[in-house]
């Protein structure tokens, strides 16, 4: 059971170029999310998606989109990258919101470390 | 809206002495508060949660966190820490469908 797969795990980037984060799960979730963490900052919440065919902003979503392309995966972009956006972006997903006993418990992937020169 | 903060940037403490790591919360409503560890280079993995009932709750690892309504505060505990206990520590409090997530709290276990 892979749990959140994560790709790439580190890539770097030219100012201006783009490229796409991919997220799997496999645990069958309804919720995912993509994060960013930067020193100091804690985990930043970019966007999310509650369920299959819904997405939402989070704290920080200028300059990423996202698409939940299944129930499965959950990709996160970057059109046109800047040194701002250099961080480790983590994905992860959770069960449904309904229900005390599992709510809310996200399960995250191992991250990726992108720098943008 | 809701929100968590974790005063503490590091916390520093001897292999077998008890050890907290402090979190306090704001919310509107009935609290959902959880703990997450993150080793170096890797994701954050769930710690415990509280939801209702009794106000120690125990997690994974030998961790508890005491919940105290009249503090606002959340704190995770250990009775005896470990160098390995040496991670990066988030509190997180649930808003609607999503967690927010505190600064993180380093702890450091010397041996």
């Amino acid at each position: 059971n892979a749990g959140v797969t994560q790709t790439p795990k580190f890539q770097v980037l030219k100012t201006g170029q783009s490229m796409t984060l991919q997220c799997a799960q496999d645990m069958n979730h309804n919720s995912m999310y993509w994060y960013r963490q930067d020193p100091g900052m804690g985990l930043r919440l970019i966007y999310y998606s509650a369920s299959e065919g819904t997405t939402d902003k989070g704290e920080v979503p200028n300059g990423y989109n996202v698409s939940r392309l299944n129930k499965r995966e959950f990709s996160l972009r970057l059109e046109s990258a800047a040194p701002s956006q250099t961080s480790v972006y983590f994905c992860a997903s959770s069960g449904s919101s309904t229900g005390a006993s599992g709510k809310n418990i996200q399960y995250f992937g191992a991250g990726t470390r992108l720098s943008v020169l | 809206a809701q929100s968590v903060a974790q005063p503490e940037d590091q916390v520093n403490v001897a292999e077998g002495n008890p050890l907290t790591v402090k979190c306090t919360y704001s919310v509107s409503g009935n609290p959902y508060l959880f703990w997450y560890v993150q080793y170096p280079n890797r994701g954050l993995q769930f710690l415990l949660k509280y939801i209702t009932g009794d106000n120690l709750v125990k997690g994974s690892y030998g961790f508890e966190a005491e919940f105290n309504k009249s503090q606002t505060s959340f704190h995770l505990k250990k009775p005896s820490a470990l160098v390995s206990d040496s991670a990066l520590y988030f509190c997180a409090v649930r808003d609607t469908d999503k967690l927010i997530f505190g600064t993180g709290t380093r702890l450091q276990v010397f041996p």
